[in-house]
């Protein structure tokens, strides 16, 4: 069975510091990550994906996420972390065994001080 | 047009009553989704329709009630929903419900309440 965890519940960060949001995945075959963020009473935005190629994904807001095969993770960063970045991130997976299905990690309260 | 949009945006509902969700898309998704999500938790996938017949009910009680009229309409119709029920519920779309490499667009939400 496939499954995400993201070992942090809440991650707090100084503003113009990077930032690191950390995900492990488990699947049988070949993964498909994603990341998303949700603001607060807002539903998910997409963020960036991992489907293959190069380890070093770029997305939206000026994040970027490191696929580790060895490690089996798929951490989130972003170089200068911006107070504007407080919200909640999730890290999903998909497979193609239950293509319809996506399977989110538990999520992570990421906490920018100005 | 990459938006999904969901009314209404709050909703307080009795026991008693009969209510209904609305999610609407235009981006030509193949496939759209509804979850329920409780306060600090990951999404829960309630239904999925796949070119507009319903491929999954994660095994939700028959008082939700999912229609998809066409390819661009997605309803959740509510009756005798419970206090337990009060959550926010999240309209989805993605390309293709066969291809995994594609990502999903989220709604923002009806904020539910039950009374």
């Amino acid at each position: 069975a496939q499954s995400v965890a993201q070992p942090e519940d809440q991650v707090n960060v100084a503003e113009g510091n990077p930032l690191t949001v950390k995900c492990t995945y488990s699947v049988s075959g070949n993964p498909y990550l994603f990341w998303y963020v949700q603001y607060p009473n807002r539903g998910l935005q997409f963020l960036l994906k991992y489907i293959t190629g190069d380890n070093l994904v770029k997305g939206s807001y000026g994040f970027e996420a490191e696929f580790n095969k060895s490690q089996t993770s798929f951490h989130l960063k972003k170089p200068s972390a911006l107070v504007s970045d407080s919200a909640l991130y999730f890290c999903a997976v998909r497979q193609y065994s239950s293509a319809s299905k996506i399977i989110f990690g538990s999520g992570t309260r990421l906490s920018i001080r100005p | 047009d990459t938006e999904v949009t969901q009314t209404p945006k709050h909703l307080v509902m009795g026991m008693t009553n009969k209510k209904s969700l609305k999610c609407e898309q235009h981006m030509g998704h193949r496939a759209m989704y509804w979850y329920k999500q409780k306060a600090k938790k990951p999404p829960e996938l309630m239904f999925v329709y796949s070119y507009e017949k319903l491929s999954i009910n994660e095994s939700v009680p028959s008082r939700f009630s999912p229609e998809c009229p066409n390819s661009s309409l997605l309803n959740l119709h509510l009756h005798a929903l419970q206090p337990e029920d009060s959550a926010l519920y999240l309209c989805a779309s993605s390309q293709d419900p066969d291809r995994v490499m594609y990502e999903q667009y989220f709604g923002p939400g009806t904020r539910l309440t039950v009374t």
